[in-house]
């Protein structure tokens, strides 16, 4: 497809369960980016990747939170024991680099119950 | 500490009149800025920006601002359509430092009413 595309679109958990949303970047854009966001918020950063290496993970919330980006391309947030308050709009964007504007895909809600 | 901040949650506009959303940021190493329009239910969807060694850029129906000794950008949409309506972020990046992470306001939701 042309642009990003994030699966599934709506996930429910229980809360503790494991969870994975995958993220197809736009082809050929080597920066990945994933965001969350909650009601009435803007998208707070999480991680970022250029390549296959996590350039910057200062938006991680905790240790139970971890993404992975193996072969530069598709990438998998990974969240382990989810609490209700992980709830949230979880989105991916790309860029061709760092430095030009990022497109994002349409999210995946998650919902931990 | 809330970097980027978007201090007016709602607009209400009229069909064919000007819309103007306002943005402040405090960090002064931002040198890149950008809005973000978002409909329901669907991801942000990039509508223009602007670096730090510049004060305008427009593109079309849209012109960011952006007043440095301020720290304050502005986006103008001329005229307003009821299409316009949805939210708008607007977000901020230190690229020199800091790559393409981005720093998002809360958004301003804007109505065009026809």
């Amino acid at each position: 497809g042309a642009g990003v595309s994030q699966t599934p679109s709506n996930k429910v958990t229980e809360k503790g369960k494991y969870v994975e949303l995958r993220c197809d970047p736009i082809s050929g854009h080597t920066a990945l980016y994933w965001y969350r966001q909650s009601l009435g918020q803007g998208p707070e950063f999480l991680i970022y990747f250029q390549g296959t290496g996590a350039a910057d993970d200062s938006g991680l919330p905790n240790d139970r939170f971890f993404a992975v980006r193996p072969e530069g391309s598709v990438s998998t947030l990974k969240i382990q024991r989810t609490e209700r308050g992980d709830s949230a709009v979880y989105l991916c964007a790309s860029s061709r680099s760092p430095n030009t504007e990022a497109f994002f895909g349409q999210g995946t809600r998650l919902t931990v119950v | 500490d809330q970097q980027v901040k978007q201090n007016s949650p709602s607009l209400s506009v009229q069909e064919g009149r000007i819309s103007i959303l306002n943005c402040d940021y405090t960090n002064s190493m931002f040198d890149y800025f950008l809005w973000y329009k978002k409909y329901p239910a669907e991801g942000p969807t990039f509508l223009i920006s602007i670096s730090s060694i510049k004060d305008k850029n427009e593109d079309g129906r849209f012109t960011v601002f952006l007043n440095k000794s301020a720290k304050h950008l502005s986006l103008h949409i001329v005229p307003s359509q009821p299409g316009d309506s949805a939210v708008y972020f607007c977000a901020a990046s230190d690229r020199g430092n800091q790559g393409g992470k981005l720093i998002f306001g809360q958004g301003t939701e804007l109505s065009v009413k026809p």
